[in-house]
């Protein structure tokens, strides 16, 4: 199974875009990139994915290089309740098998 | 709609018993999958499935079962249990293999 490299962590300033960068050098052409963050005490919630293409929804924007080998996932205004662990993930195909990294800690500073 | 449960929140066992959590999915998802998360060893996957068939197998030992009904709630076991499976278990509930929900987690602790 195809790993993910992400930051321990990263610090960012409240109402600043954040870019949170994400290493997958062994993707395999079916895996789909998401992204989910983890507030504490909580299960992780689903950010957003991708395959190939950047993509935007209401919580965030996915941008994935050419050759997929990495992804930046991008906070466009980085708000106190964003201070999480985010987790870049590779979906094998058509599955639920989510194949977690150790995730980056996002401290937001207010 | 109700997010996904899980049964019991927390749970103290000791070394050689087993235990059963149950998961509730989301009405409508017919996939649920299983997780344990761990200080050392972060999130892994342990097993999926779908219509009541494993579609999934992470790479636990196979003390580790689950099994899925028909209305598509799901259970996990653990038997024979050790102090290493002591960790946060997470049931994740998808429509569609895109998005998951996560439930809130058992806590096991095997002392």
């Amino acid at each position: 199974d195809a790993k993910t490299t992400q930051p321990n962590s990263m610090e960012s300033n409240e109402e600043e875009p954040v870019h949170l960068p994400c290493n997958h050098s062994t993707i395999s052409g079916t895996d789909y990139i998401h992204w989910y963050r983890q507030l504490p005490s909580q299960g992780p919630e689903y950010v957003i994915h991708g395959l190939t293409s950047n993509v935007n929804n209401r919580m965030a924007s996915l941008a994935i290089a050419e050759d997929r080998k990495s992804s930046t996932l991008i906070l466009h205004r980085a708000t106190l309740r964003d201070a999480a662990v985010y987790y870049c993930i590779l979906r094998v195909g058509n599955t639920g098998k989510l194949i977690f990294g150790q995730g980056t800690t996002l401290q937001v500073k207010p | 709609k109700a997010g996904v449960t899980q049964t019991p929140r927390y749970l103290i066992k000791t070394r050689g018993q087993q235990v059963t959590l149950s998961c509730s999915p989301i009405s409508g998802h017919r996939s649920v999958s299983w997780y344990q998360q761990t200080p050392g060893q972060g999130l892994q996957f342990l097993f999926e499935y779908f219509s009541e068939t494993q579609r999934n197998k992470g790479n636990f030992p196979g003390r580790f079962s689950g099994r899925q009904f028909s209305n598509s709630r799901s259970e996990m076991n653990v038997s024979t249990l050790e102090l290493g499976d002591s960790a946060l278990y997470l049931c994740a509930s998808s429509l569609d293999s895109y998005t998951q929900y996560f439930g809130p987690g058992t806590r096991l602790t095997v002392l």
